[in-house]
């Protein structure tokens, strides 16, 4: 099993500004991954994050607005840069064991 | 592609009342199948997986078997109770062919009263 810590948990900020959130596993893992859950949806996997290489973004999430860094094996960080309203969402990061995945308990944005 | 469909809720049941929450997928590989729980304020759990068809997952009273057939992975409890109280997530992923994130349906909201 894997634990995660995320933070912050929540934070409201203002639009046009940016937020970083961060994520420590506390063992080494290959690829982390960053979901996001707007409100009363589902998760959408925004972009898998692997050490020592450029994330790999899905349809409809670009670097230039969510820029990721994964310095080492056990920590990354996801930025939602110049935010508006339509980003609040929770934002969730999340490593993959051997048959099931683990996630962190999630930041709650909410942007004003 | 994969997806996953999910009841919708939200649902609303008496403690002790009988839980069900349908959830049917589409695939092309062998993907393994998980409900996944969000309790009020917190990330996302595990609650139970199912790696291969007929494979029943199960968990704190809470079941769900892996029908090929059907395509379905349907979560079940006898008897609810108010703690039980979160919102439900069906999910696939197949892990073995490298495919590792996961597919999420839309979640199930769960209240439970006394």
């Amino acid at each position: 099993s894997a634990v995660i810590s995320q933070k912050p948990s929540r934070d409201i900020c203002q639009r046009g500004t940016s937020l970083t959130i961060q994520c420590q596993v506390d063992s080494q893992v290959t690829m982390m991954f960053w979901y996001r859950q707007q409100p009363g949806q589902s998760l959408t996997l925004i972009a898998t994050a692997n050490q020592g290489s450029e994330a790999t973004y899905e349809s409809g999430f670009v670097i230039d607005k969510f820029p990721i860094s994964r310095p080492n094996l056990t920590f990354s960080t996801l930025t939602v840069s110049n935010m508006s309203p339509e980003d609040s969402s929770i934002y969730l990061c999340s490593v993959e064991g051997v048959t099931e995945a683990f996630f962190g308990q999630g930041t709650r944005l909410t942007v004003v | 592609g994969d997806s996953v469909t999910q009841m919708e809720g939200p649902v609303t049941l008496s403690e002790e009342a009988f839980l069900t929450i349908n959830c049917t997928y589409t695939a092309t590989g062998y993907p393994s199948l998980f409900w996944y729980v969000q309790y009020p304020g917190e990330g996302l759990q595990l609650l139970l997986k199912a790696t291969k068809a007929d494979d029943k997952g199960s968990n704190k009273g809470f079941e769900a078997t892996y029908r090929k057939e059907t395509t379905s992975f349907h979560l079940e409890k006898g008897s609810v109770q108010v703690s039980d109280s979160a919102v439900y997530f069906c999910a696939l992923s197949d892990f073995r062919t490298g495919a590792n994130n996961l597919f999420f349906g839309t979640g199930t909201r769960l209240t439970v009263i006394p």
